[in-house]
């Protein structure tokens, strides 16, 4: 069982649709989290983090952390077509090392 | 400022060949790590370096060896190229070790070995 799960999509949605992304993980030691986007031939950017549980909030984009779930999520409203891309969740126990979940790839369509 | 620079984007080898890769960052961060990403695999760390002239091992280190002699470079060599390193090569760079410190990516380089 890989320590960070995530769907691989695809995901397509309309513009202007509310997208959920979702991971979930196994290792309860976990208590960075972050989302990174990755456009198609580019490297990730990192997009949120938040630290334990909770929720964080950054123009449409919003994410949350459910530690007694061990699941994440990535909320985004108001999707745009330049919100197409692949979304990475990583997390970390406190140590020099990020674990990736594999990625879901979101297609927003006009 | 150009963050993190990735050469060469591409390459293809054949097995048994040797290459090296190079990743050059100007933002004066102290941490380095080269990741290989494959579908369904997500990103895996290969080797990583908490400062100049130090290196470390991460999740699938065989196969591949680093060096970080001068801060703002670290290297990724493989020694006797296989199919199986046929990947995308990613180097990052952070101003510290997470969780502090985002990892800052390059563009990549598409590797494939015949």
């Amino acid at each position: 069982q890989k320590e960070v799960e995530q769907d691989p999509g695809p995901l397509s949605v309309p513009e202007g649709a509310i997208v959920s992304l979702n991971c979930t993980y196994s290792n309860s030691a976990f208590q960075y989290f972050m989302w990174y986007r990755q456009y198609s031939r580019k490297g990730p950017e990192l997009l949120m983090y938040t630290y334990s549980s909770g929720n964080k909030e950054d123009g449409r984009f919003t994410a949350q952390v459910d530690k007694s779930s061990k699941y994440i999520s990535l909320f985004i409203r108001d999707s745009q077509p330049s919100d197409s891309a692949t979304y990475l969740c990583a997390m970390s126990a406190n140590t020099d090392k990020l674990i990736f979940g594999t990625g879901t790839r979101l297609q927003v369509f006009p | 400022n150009a963050g993190v620079t990735q050469t060469p984007k591409f390459r293809v080898l054949k097995t048994g060949q040797s290459m090296t890769l190079l990743c050059a960052q100007d933002m004066n961060h102290e941490y380095m790590y080269w990741y290989r990403q494959d579908p369904g695999m997500g990103l895996r760390l290969i080797h990583y370096s908490v400062g100049e002239g130090t290196t470390a091992k991460g999740e699938v280190p065989d196969g591949y060896n680093v060096s970080r002699l001068k801060k703002q470079n670290f290297l990724l060599g493989l020694e006797s190229a296989a199919p199986s390193q046929t990947s995308v090569y990613f180097c990052a760079s952070s101003k510290q070790g997470v969780p502090n410190q985002p990892q800052h990516f390059g563009d990549g380089t598409r590797l494939s070995i015949l």
